[in-house]
């Protein structure tokens, strides 16, 4: 088990630009998070799937965001005309549903610097 | 609708007190409720959960959780901290799959 790594681990990137991120979540796992993260606050929750199913979207996933899982296995993230204000910790989860409980391991993120 | 609110964003205490971080949560549901740590740089690392069963749940580093679903909360609590556990600490409540996430509680431990 070699817990959920995400990549890369760093991202410096100039307003307009596209970025993906990448996670790989614990092998087995069949739910998969991203949240996001802001400075001096807790995670927020933007989407997960189950499988390669995409199941939740939050409203803070604005059209310019958008994420894949396509063989339920590892997932991106991809933020398109990035701005100033996507400046964030990006964080990745996994889970394996069990008797309807949810317990989710996080990767160590993806920190996004828009200049 | 479900929300996490950690009273306090600072706790300064000395090495080998006892210390307290407050939790409450709103929900119209049953949840699952969380303890997160989290280290400069580093992803969220769980620390405790309750899911059902026992209101007391413990962590394998000495803290310790009390779910009390009349006063909706689930405060965390150490009898003696070491400078190790200076950390942010969150605590979650999950529903669905989805958590929420309280801004977290800076834990502070002096020598």
């Amino acid at each position: 088990d070699t817990g959920v790594s995400q990549n890369p681990r760093h991202k410096i990137t100039k307003r307009g630009q596209n970025v993906t991120f990448r996670c790989d979540p614990i092998s087995e796992h069949n739910r998969l998070y991203w949240y996001r993260q802001t400075l001096g606050q807790g995670p927020e929750f933007l989407t997960y799937f189950q499988n390669e199913a995409q199941l939740e979207k939050s409203r803070l996933l604005s059209d310019r965001f958008s994420a894949e899982r396509p063989k339920g296995s590892f997932s991106t993230l991809e933020i398109q005309r990035t701005e100033q204000g996507d400046s964030a910790m990006y964080l990745c989860a996994s889970s394996l549903t069990s008797g309807g409980t949810d317990t989710q391991y996080f990767g160590p993120g993806t920190r996004l610097t828009v200049l | 609708a479900q929300s996490v609110t950690q009273l306090d964003s600072q706790v300064p205490v000395f090495e080998e007190a006892p210390v307290e971080l407050r939790c409450n949560y709103s929900s119209s549901v049953s949840v699952y409720l969380f303890w997160y740590v989290q280290y400069p740089n580093q992803g969220l690392q769980l620390l405790l959960k309750y899911l059902s069963g026992s209101t007391l749940v413990e962590s394998i580093n000495g803290f310790e959780a009390e779910f009390n679903k009349s006063q909706t909360s689930f405060h965390l609590r150490k009898p003696s901290v070491h400078i190790s556990d200076t950390a942010e600490y969150f605590c979650a409540v999950s529903r669905a799959g989805k958590s929420t996430f309280g801004d977290g509680t800076t834990l502070t431990v002096k020598p």
